[in-house]
């Protein structure tokens, strides 16, 4: 029953390849996010939705495209993937239009070879 | 867009002895500032939060204070035991903008 979900939580791949980070709550929240955690472990906003429609896009490379098909839902696909893409990312999500009862998922680490 | 400084990056202290981590934040429109715990790891988990209509909360051996006039905001642990070592960040916001974090605090908890 864990309320954040994130799969995969290890991903390694190689330069250039495809790959997609899936994330489901099961708070009942409407607002969901996307934040990285780089090795100096900052962690920086990339995508919030609210009830499936974005709210913020932060300065990201277009090869991140976020989709959440429904509002329990938030993947992030992300395409060529490069070295400097190597992070942990982590899904949150929080209720009424806001930022309470914030919560994170357990995070993916991506590992770019 | 908002901006949160947080100092210091790394703070060691004895065990029994208090921690004092400090934030300040530039974005006037921000209404809540919470506090998070990152063990090595694993997720960030909040362990206290405070909204901009309270000065100060407490929970047991954790309590934060807010100063709305001054933007700034502080973590102040007491009596700080070994479970207690990790990375600690503090965080603004409002609405779904989503939250702005700081750069983290490496506590470590001397024996």
């Amino acid at each position: 029953d864990t309320a954040v979900s994130q799969t995969p939580k290890y991903l390694v791949t190689q330069m250039g390849n495809d790959k997609s980070i899936k994330c489901e709550q099961n708070l009942g929240h409407d607002t969901m996010y996307w934040y990285k955690q780089d090795s100096k472990k900052f962690l920086k906003i990339m995508f919030s939705y609210n009830n499936k429609e974005l709210i913020i896009n932060e300065t990201v490379p277009n090869r991140f495209s976020p989709k959440s098909p429904d509002k329990a839902h938030l993947n992030l696909h992300i395409n060529s993937l490069e070295l400097g893409d190597s992070a942990v990312y982590f899904c949150a999500s929080s209720s009424g239009f806001g930022i309470y009862g914030y919560t994170f998922g357990s995070g993916t680490r991506l590992t770019v070879v | 867009g908002e901006n949160v400084e947080q100092h210091p990056s790394t703070l060691s202290v004895q065990e029994g002895d208090s921690a004092v981590i400090k934030c300040t934040y530039s974005d006037s429109a921000s209404n809540y500032f919470p506090w998070y715990k990152q063990e090595l790891g694993k997720r960030p988990q909040l362990i206290i939060d405070i909204r901009s209509n309270v000065g100060e909360k407490k929970d047991q051996r954790i309590a934060v204070t807010l100063n709305k006039t001054a933007k700034h905001f502080s973590l102040h642990i007491t009596e700080t035991q070994p479970e207690d070592s990790a990375v600690y960040f503090c965080a603004a916001g409002v609405g779904a903008d989503g939250l702005t974090f700081g750069k983290g605090t490496h506590l470590i908890i001397q024996p």
